[in-house]
C-alpha cells in the first residue's frame, strides 16, 4: 500500500462549488503539506502543518483552507471553486527527525473547475 | 529568495544515449538538493538527494553532484531507457517556513522523452 494517499484522484466540478481534497499517510510523519502544480510553474506551496495544532499559510493560500484532523490526515478545501484553481494538487509529508526533512509526495489529485 | 533554474524541455533522446539535465540554484546558507521524477499520470517520486557540498546522490543509474562553487546539481545518466521518459524536477530545501521548517523550492521541471 502507498504511504501517502490522496482522494479523489480526479475531480471535475463547477464554479462556485465547495470541494474537499483528502490526504492520508501511514509514514508516521508529523509534517504535512499541500502543493499545486501548474504547467511551466513547478510546484507551489499552499498550506503546511507541523502537527495537529499547527497550520500555516504557504505562498498561495488565498481561496483555500485546510484541516488537520489527525496526525495522519490533512484535508484541503476550496470554499468556492473558480476556474483558475484547475491544477494538479499534491500532498506531501516529512519528518525532520530523520535527517534532511525530505518530503514524500502522494499520487496527486487532478482538479478541473468548469 | 531561494530559486531553482533548470533547463527547458522537452529533451528528446534515443535509447542508450547519455543524459544531462542542468540545474542551478540560488540560496542563502547551505541547502539540501533533490531530484524528483514524475512519470506520466503519477505523483512525484524522490529520485536522489545530496545534503552537502561535493556529495553525490545516485539511484537507478542516475547521479548528481552537489557543486557549491558553481551552485549546480546537474542530473546525469549514462544510458537512458524508454522507461525513463518522465518529467524531472530539481529542488532545494532550506530553512524558510514559519516554525523553523524547511521550505522546498522547485524548478519548473524538464520533460524527457526517450525514443527507440
Amino acid at each position: 500500500d502507498a504511504d501517502v494517499t490522496q482522494t479523489p484522484r480526479n475531480r471535475i466540478t463547477k464554479t462556485g462549488k465547495r470541494i474537499m481534497l483528502e490526504c492520508s499517510q501511514t509514514k508516521g510523519h508529523d509534517r504535512m503539506y499541500w502543493y499545486r502544480q501548474d504547467p511551466g510553474l513547478g510546484l507551489r506551496l499552499i498550506y503546511y502543518s507541523f502537527d495537529v495544532k499547527d497550520i500555516n499559510k504557504g505562498e498561495i493560500s488565498d481561496g483555500y483552507s485546510v484541516s488537520r484532523q489527525a496526525q495522519a490526515k490533512f484535508s484541503l478545501s476550496l470554499e468556492s471553486a473558480i476556474p483558475n484553481q484547475t491544477a494538479l494538487y499534491f500532498c506531501a509529508t516529512s519528518d525532520p527527525q530523520r535527517g534532511t526533512d525530505t518530503q514524500y509526495f502522494g499520487p496527486g489529485t487532478r482538479l478541473t473547475v468548469l | 529568495g531561494d530559486s531553482v533554474t533548470q533547463m527547458e524541455g522537452p529533451v528528446t533522446l534515443s535509447e542508450e544515449a547519455f543524459l544531462t539535465i542542468n540545474c542551478t540554484y540560488t540560496a542563502t546558507g547551505y541547502p539540501s538538493l533533490f531530484w524528483y521524477v514524475q512519470y506520466p499520470g503519477e505523483g512525484l517520486q524522490l529520485l536522489l538527494k545530496a545534503t552537502k557540498a561535493d556529495d553525490k546522490g545516485s539511484n537507478k543509474g542516475f547521479e548528481a553532484t552537489y557543486r557549491k562553487e558553481t551552485t549546480s546539481f546537474h542530473l546525469e545518466k549514462g544510458s537512458v531507457q524508454v522507461s525513463d521518459s518522465a518529467v524531472y524536477f530539481c529542488a532545494l530545501s532550506a530553512l524558510g517556513l514559519t516554525g523553523g521548517g524547511n521550505k522546498l523550492t522547485f524548478g519548473t521541471g524538464t520533460q524527457l522523452k526517450v525514443e527507440l
